[in-house]
């Protein structure tokens, strides 16, 4: 079973519509996170959630949205979707809070492409 | 700050020679430092970390150093394989909350 899936795969959109990806995790883990992979590979955090919990706002525009309906989920919905976003977006999950030396374990990751 | 630098960015090298990643970091709090390797396709695995009380760690073709003096570490990979070929990322822990991760190395293992 996959440990950290993420729906859809690829996401192919226009520019102005709103979008969402889906991130679940299987592991029992409290801390899941979303990472923003740009065209040269650049790893950033975006967000990070515990037990439902915003932790880490790394100065995302507004536009960005978590939601963590529970400890196992955490969807990034995106309003007014500007060239720019488009990236590679992971989802990540680790197991406690505020233990850096956690593991933090990947899924597969969602290439959005806005037109 | 909570730079990561990494370096090369791309590595080319033939089937069982020796690999090296280095990476510099800008905090000094910083004690932690993972190793991730990014398959094509795939989300980014940790493969090896170590931390900042300890100055190497190895795992059968895989090692870590760590200098926290010069704040700089590196992977080593030894006897590369065609499997070794990836994306493999540094990153350092960044007040305690965050990974802060270097540009990536793009690895290529020539058979």
């Amino acid at each position: 079973d996959t440990a950290v899936s993420q729906t859809p795969k690829y996401l192919v959109t226009q520019m102005g519509n709103d979008k969402s990806i889906k991130c679940e995790q299987n592991l029992g883990h409290d801390t899941m996170y979303w990472y923003k992979q740009d065209s040269k590979k650049f790893l950033k955090i975006m967000f990070s959630y515990n037990n439902k919990e915003l932790i880490i706002n790394e100065t995302v525009p507004n536009r960005f949205s978590p939601k963590s309906p529970d400890k196992a989920h955490l969807n990034l919905h995106i309003n007014s979707l500007e060239l720019g976003d488009s990236a590679v977006y992971f989802c990540a999950s680790s197991q406690a809070l505020a233990v850096i030396t956690d593991t933090q374990y990947f899924g597969p990751g969602t290439r959005l492409t806005v037109l | 700050g909570e730079n990561v630098e990494q370096h090369p960015s791309t590595l080319s090298v033939q089937e069982g020679d020796s690999a090296v990643i280095k990476c510099t970091y800008s905090d000094s709090a910083s004690n932690y430092f993972p190793w991730y390797k990014q398959e094509l396709g795939k989300g980014p695995q940790l493969i090896i970390d170590i931390r900042s009380n300890v100055g190497e760690k190895k795992d059968q073709r895989i090692a870590v150093t760590l200098n926290k003096t010069a704040k700089h570490f590196s992977l080593h990979i030894t006897e590369t394989q065609p499997e070794d070929s990836a994306v493999y990322f540094c990153a350092a822990s960044f007040r305690d909350y965050k990974l802060s991760f270097g540009a990536g190395t793009t690895v290529t293992v020539r058979a």
